[in-house]
């Protein structure tokens, strides 16, 4: 069974501050590797897509990297910003590609 | 920018009452999901739809819970009687097909009383 693990639970950083959020998985025999980010209350909205067979997608400030045979994913944000506040899901897609199990999650706060 | 549309958006129900949550994809996507998320945990899967047919529903509570996607586009999930468990956000997402992206609605978050 497919286990993910985020860490940290929970993150809070000044302004201006790069940061790090860390996502692993236990199976690697993963199609893609999906990022979320969850405001309170809301839905999820996705902000970067990763295939197996890639290693990093960037969109702006955010680069997220896929190291499929270690199991471990890293999403990069600079130049953090109060918006930038929510929690951040990392989820793989496994399972014949019926399946996206998800972690529970890091919840960032970036304060002014 | 097309989106997936989910409502109510939220819901108050009594223990042992029915509800039911409406999920429309964006359009030609032919996957649906129905998620389910506990306060502070990530979703859980409850049922895939691949068009109008049934992919997965391994842990859909069949007892109470059932899905339907009819015509292959739009979907509703019911649940029958609600329990004080069923508290959560159920979320519906859409893909183009199995492997691809998935784009979540705002989600209905249900509180059972």
């Amino acid at each position: 069974k497919q286990e993910v693990t985020q860490i940290p639970a929970a993150l809070s950083v000044p302004e201006g501050e790069n940061l790090v959020l860390n996502c692993s998985f236990t199976d690697s025999a993963i199609y893609n590797l999906q990022w979320f980010r969850q405001d309170p209350g809301k839905g999820l909205t996705s902000l970067l897509l990763i295939q197996s067979s890639q290693r990093e997608q960037t969109s702006g400030r955010l680069n997220a990297s896929l190291d499929k045979s270690s199991g471990r994913s890293t999403l990069y944000i600079a130049a953090s910003q109060p918006g930038d506040s929510a929690t951040y899901l990392c989820a793989v897609l496994t399972g014949g590609g019926n399946k996206l199990t998800f972690g529970t999650g890091t919840q960032l706060k970036v304060e002014l | 920018e097309a989106e997936v549309a989910q409502s109510p958006r939220y819901k108050i129900t009594e223990k042992s009452q029915a509800v039911a949550f409406w999920c429309d994809p964006i359009s030609g996507h032919a996957t649906l999901y129905w998620y389910r998320q506990i306060l502070g945990q990530g979703p859980e899967l409850l049922v895939q739809f691949q068009d109008e047919s049934v992919v997965d529903d391994s842990q859909l509570p069949k007892d109470r819970f059932s899905a339907e996607r009819l015509k292959g586009v739009d979907s509703t999930l019911k649940i029958q009687p609600a329990e004080l468990g069923d508290s959560a956000m159920y979320l519906c997402a859409s893909s183009l097909s199995r492997f691809y992206e998935q784009y979540f609605g705002p989600g209905t978050r249900l509180t059972v009383t």
